[in-house]
C-alpha cells in the first residue's frame, strides 16, 4: 500500500521557472491538501480539495495553483517560482470529504515532502 | 494571526523521564486536537488525537491532556524512549466549507538523551 506519493523529492530552481509538484494518494481519499514548511512557521495550508473538481485556497495560496481531476491526483504548480517559495512541501489525504462520512477528526495522511530550492 | 501556537522550539529530555510538550490555541469552534511526529526528511505521522468534549486521551505511552478554559493542551510522553526523538505537531481541526481542516503549530523539536 503506497499511500500518499509525492514526487519529485528535491528540485532546484530559478526565479521565473515554472514546475509541477505531483501528488497521488491510493486510498480513495475525497479530502487532498498541499502544506508548506517553513523553520519556525510549521506547516501552512496552501490549497485544498474535497472532491475531484473541487479546490480551495488555503492560508498561503499566492503564487501557487492547483486542479482535481481524478480522486487520486492533486498537483501543485507554480506558475513563476520566487526564492520566497523555497520549502519543503507535504501532500496530505483524509478520509473526510464532503460526504461527511469517514474520520471526523480531520487525521491527514502526509507523503514524504519535496524540497523545493528557487535561486 | 497563529491559532495554534507551541511555544517551545525544543525540549530535552532525559531516557526513562516524562516528556511534556505543550500547546495553546486561539479559537473556541476546533472540533479535535491531534499531535503529529515528524522525523527527518520524512512525512509527519499522526500520533494522537482528542475530542473538544474529552480532557484527556490516553494510547500506550503517549496522553494528551485538554484544558478548555485555558485553551491549552500537552502531550505527555512516559517513559521517554531514544526513538520519541522528533519535532512534534500540534493541530486543531474545525469544519470549514464541508471539510475538516487542520491548523498546526510551529513544532516543538524533542531530543532524548541517553
Amino acid at each position: 500500500n503506497a499511500g500518499v506519493t509525492q514526487t519529485p523529492k528535491f528540485q532546484v530552481l530559478k526565479t521565473g521557472q515554472s514546475m509541477t509538484l505531483q501528488c497521488a494518494q491510493d486510498m480513495n481519499h475525497e479530502y487532498m491538501s498541499w502544506y508548506r514548511q517553513d523553520p519556525g512557521m510549521g506547516l501552512r495550508l496552501i490549497h485544498y480539495s474535497v472532491g475531484a473538481g473541487i479546490t480551495d485556497q488555503g492560508e498561503v495560496p499566492n503564487g501557487y495553483n492547483v486542479s482535481r481531476s481524478t480522486t487520486e491526483d492533486f498537483p501543485l504548480r507554480l506558475l513563476s517560482a520566487a526564492p520566497s517559495q523555497t520549502s519543503v512541501y507535504f501532500c496530505a489525504s483524509s478520509y473526510f470529504g464532503l460526504a461527511g462520512t469517514g474520520d471526523p477528526t480531520g487525521e491527514l495522511f502526509f507523503g514524504e515532502g519535496s524540497r523545493l530550492t528557487v535561486l | 494571526d497563529q491559532q495554534v501556537k507551541q511555544n517551545s522550539p525544543s525540549l530535552s529530555v532525559q531516557e526513562g523521564r516524562i516528556s511534556i510538550l505543550n500547546c495553546d490555541y486561539t479559537n473556541s469552534m476546533f472540533d479535535y486536537f491531534l499531535w503529529y511526529k515528524k522525523y527527518p526528511a520524512e512525512g509527519p505521522t499522526f500520533l494522537i488525537s482528542i475530542s473538544s468534549i474529552k480532557d484527556k486521551n490516553e494510547d500506550g505511552r503517549f496522553t494528551v491532556f485538554l484544558n478548555k478554559s485555558a485553551k491549552h493542551l500537552s502531550l505527555h510522553i512516559v517513559p521517554s524512549q531514544p526513538g520519541d526523538s522528533a519535532v512534534y505537531f500540534c493541530a486543531a481541526s474545525a469544519k470549514r466549507q464541508g471539510a475538516q481542516k487542520l491548523v498546526f503549530g510551529q513544532g516543538t523539536r524533542l531530543t532524548i538523551n541517553p
